[in-house]
């Protein structure tokens, strides 16, 4: 039972340019959102999180949009560095983010290619 | 000097064996997991300790027992071991209960059951 779902396992993108990873969700329970960003031979590291009280989060060249009513939610990365190559994390919970337990998707790889 | 570390990276075994994971952190966090990432990729939590207490246990089969002599320290024990168990391992701490967006991940053990 696929909670989480990032339908795309792989993206490649030109350095500059913008990333758009994609993430949806069908527990309507979740209320907090999560990104994690994985390198190769090592663990997740946090990037970055929305509540559900909000449908955009901004740290820098990373932006995360929500949008409950289709229980959707993007990680956009502007402008793409090479540096971004890694494979990244959707993950939810439910109790505003006192709950856990996260609940994670299979990943998207994302390749910026110079 | 890696805040959570987990031994050994990679752990090669037949099947019926019993092997153990160790995890370490040196954070001074309260809270430690175990998760694990699947051939499907997926990250699913498998245990939770808060200060050497056992507060998440996710329907894993009683060969899996994790033992935490302190809150520094979860190591997993496997029991009778089976293909299915092949998997990657990560050990993770986060400095309270709920605090998902500050959980900090080993570098993970790779297991494979021959």
């Amino acid at each position: 039972d696929q909670q989480v779902k990032q339908n795309s396992p792989s993206l490649s993108v030109q350095e500059g340019r913008i990333s758009i990873l994609n993430c949806d969700y069908t527990n309507s329970m979740f209320d907090y959102f999560l990104w994690y960003k994985k390198y190769p031979a090592e663990g997740p590291t946090f990037l970055i999180s929305i509540s559900s009280i909000k449908d955009k989060n901004e740290d820098g060249r990373f932006t995360v949009f929500l949008n409950k009513s289709a229980k959707h939610l993007s990680l956009h990365i502007v402008p793409s560095q090479p540096g971004d190559s890694a494979v990244y994390f959707c993950a939810a919970n439910m109790g505003g983010g006192s709950n856990y337990k996260l609940t994670f998707g299979k990943g998207t790889l994302l390749t910026v290619n110079p | 000097d890696t805040a959570v570390s987990q031994t050994p990276k990679y752990l090669v075994t037949q099947m019926g064996n019993d092997k153990s994971i160790k995890c370490e952190q040196n954070l001074g966090h309260d809270t430690m997991y175990w998760y694990k990432q699947d051939s499907k990729k997926f990250l699913k939590i498998m245990f939770s300790y808060n200060n050497k207490e056992l507060i998440i246990n996710e329907t894993v089969p009683n060969r899996f027992s994790p033992k935490s002599p302190d809150k520094a320290h979860l190591n997993l024990h496997i029991n009778s071991l089976e293909l299915g168990d092949s998997a990657v391992y990560f050990c993770a701490s986060s400095p309270y209960q709920g605090a998902n967006e500050k959980l900090f991940f080993g570098s993970g053990t790779q297991l494979s059951v021959l």
